[in-house]
């Protein structure tokens, strides 16, 4: 049980164009979904905390308007980044909280983003 | 949050036991200790937490120091499998957000 699933699980785009990351939890709803990015050789680092039907809350030095969180159901959250640049390739995880009462945390497999 | 202080990287002989220290000094007393790994390429994956008991599961076993000051990661039979990131994390009760750290990078050899 516990599955949380990202797609794509790599993507190559061209710079300037936008690009949608999808994560789902398989086989439970999940209240709250994380948005965490990694570069090469480091650790995860937190972008934005998403509940279901409300506005993600960003952490500091993350852009909301480069990278869109839409959170419409209990098994589904979107990151799209806009307008991507080489140095917004990375490895983007997802992760989800499985509801009330829950404090773990169930990771996605990632998605690798080139921006070319 | 309180921070963790774990080695940077250790290596580990397969079929033996491979203990990970962390220490987390500043740890108030409603603040869990976790421990998640990623291995390659990745998501991270759940392994095992605390408050202040030894706790243990079909994966690992968490020692956490009386003064629960630091704690201790054990793999049992360490495998070529278990080579991978392991981090230990320290989360306040009633807050969500896990704050990752750089990590031990554990190595299994033959």
């Amino acid at each position: 049980g516990a599955v949380v699933s990202q797609h794509p699980s790599w993507v190559i785009c061209k710079s300037g164009t936008s690009v949608k990351i999808e994560c789902r939890s398989l086989d439970f709803q999940a209240t709250t979904m994380f948005w965490y990015r990694q570069f090469p050789k480091q650790s995860l680092m937190l972008m934005a905390t998403s509940n279901e039907g409300s506005k993600a809350t960003y952490e500091q030095g993350v852009e909301k308007d480069k990278f869109l969180i839409n959170h419409a159901s209990l098994t589904l959250s979107t990151l799209t980044v806009t307008s991507a640049h080489p140095e917004d390739s990375s490895f983007y995880i997802c992760s989800a909280r499985a509801g009330k009462g829950s404090y773990e945390q169930y990771f996605g497999p990632g998605t690798r983003l080139t921006v070319t | 949050d309180a921070k963790t202080t774990q080695p940077t990287s250790m290596d580990c002989a397969e079929g033996r036991a491979a203990n990970l220290p962390c220490n987390h000094s500043t740890i108030s007393g409603n603040e869990y200790v976790y421990w998640y790994r990623q291995i390659h390429s990745q998501g991270p994956q759940y392994i095992i937490h605390g408050l202040k008991n030894n706790e243990t599961n079909e994966m690992a076993s968490l020692i956490i120091t009386e003064d629960r000051k630091s704690s201790t990661l054990i793999l049992p039979h360490a495998t070529l499998r278990d080579t991978a990131v392991y981090y230990c994390i320290v989360r306040v009760a009633n807050d969500y957000k896990l704050s990752f750290g750089a990590g031990t990078t554990v190595t299994v050899r033959a």
